[in-house]
């Protein structure tokens, strides 16, 4: 069975500080790992995706990811918060054949002036 | 490109009214899914679609909730009766068969009063 684990609900942070948003999975094979954002009333859009290729995943809008097999982790990261970036962000964990995608709870981020 | 359409974007109904919420995948999409987001939750797989063929219909209620899609394209996700327990948002997805990226929809957001 696969699950994902985002810890912290709610994240705030300054414009212009560091970014990271926390995820963990468990998995019984090898994953395919996701990020996804969500806007206010919208659906969900891929920041990033690590599917076995290179461990440190670049995104969209200056996000990146490092996939770390020793520690279960998928964390998201990004140098320097803007205003824009004040979002929901969901980590998901796939098999292999994309059959389903399962999501964690997800992390509000809030970004102050 | 047009993206995942859905509509409508806002259902309020009374609890026990039947709905149904409607999704225009991605052209050559074949692999389509129904997600139910519930508040402060990440999305939940309800039936994935494989062209016209429900392949995963495990966690679909069936004894309130259907689903079709007729010629493989659109797809319908129907609620009757519909409890009050169903708000939620509900999100189609799509993927074609040489990308491990799904697309997502904007969603229905449903209030069963």
């Amino acid at each position: 069975a696969q699950s994902v684990t985002q810890l912290g609900s709610h994240v705030s942070v300054s414009e212009g500080a560091l970014v990271l948003l926390r995820c963990n999975y468990s998995s019984s094979v090898p994953p395919y790992l996701f990020w996804y954002v969500q806007y206010p009333n919208q659906g969900l859009q891929l920041l990033l995706k690590y599917t076995s290729a290179a461990t440190l995943v670049k995104g969209i809008n200056g996000f990146e990811a490092e996939f770390k097999k020793s520690e279960t982790s998928f964390h998201l990261t990004k140098p320097s918060a803007h205003m824009r970036d004040a979002a929901e962000y969901f980590c998901a964990v796939s098999d292999k054949n994309f059959n389903k995608f399962y999501f964690g709870s997800g992390t509000k981020l809030n970004v102050k002036p | 490109e047009a993206g995942v359409v859905q509509s409508p974007r806002y259902k309020i109904i009374e609890k026990k009214q039947p709905v149904a919420f409607w999704c225009n995948p991605i052209s050559g999409h074949n692999t389509l899914y129904w997600y139910r987001q519930n508040l402060g939750q990440g999305p939940e797989l309800l039936i994935r679609y494989e062209n016209e063929e429900a392949v995963d219909d495990s966690q679909l209620p069936k004894d309130r909730f259907s689903a079709e899609r007729l010629k493989g394209v659109d797809s319908t996700l129907k609620i009757q009766p519909a409890e009050l327990g169903d708000s939620a948002v509900y999100l189609c997805a799509t993927r074609d068969p040489k990308n491990t990226e799904a697309f997502f929809g904007q969603g229905t957001r449903l209030t069963v009063v």
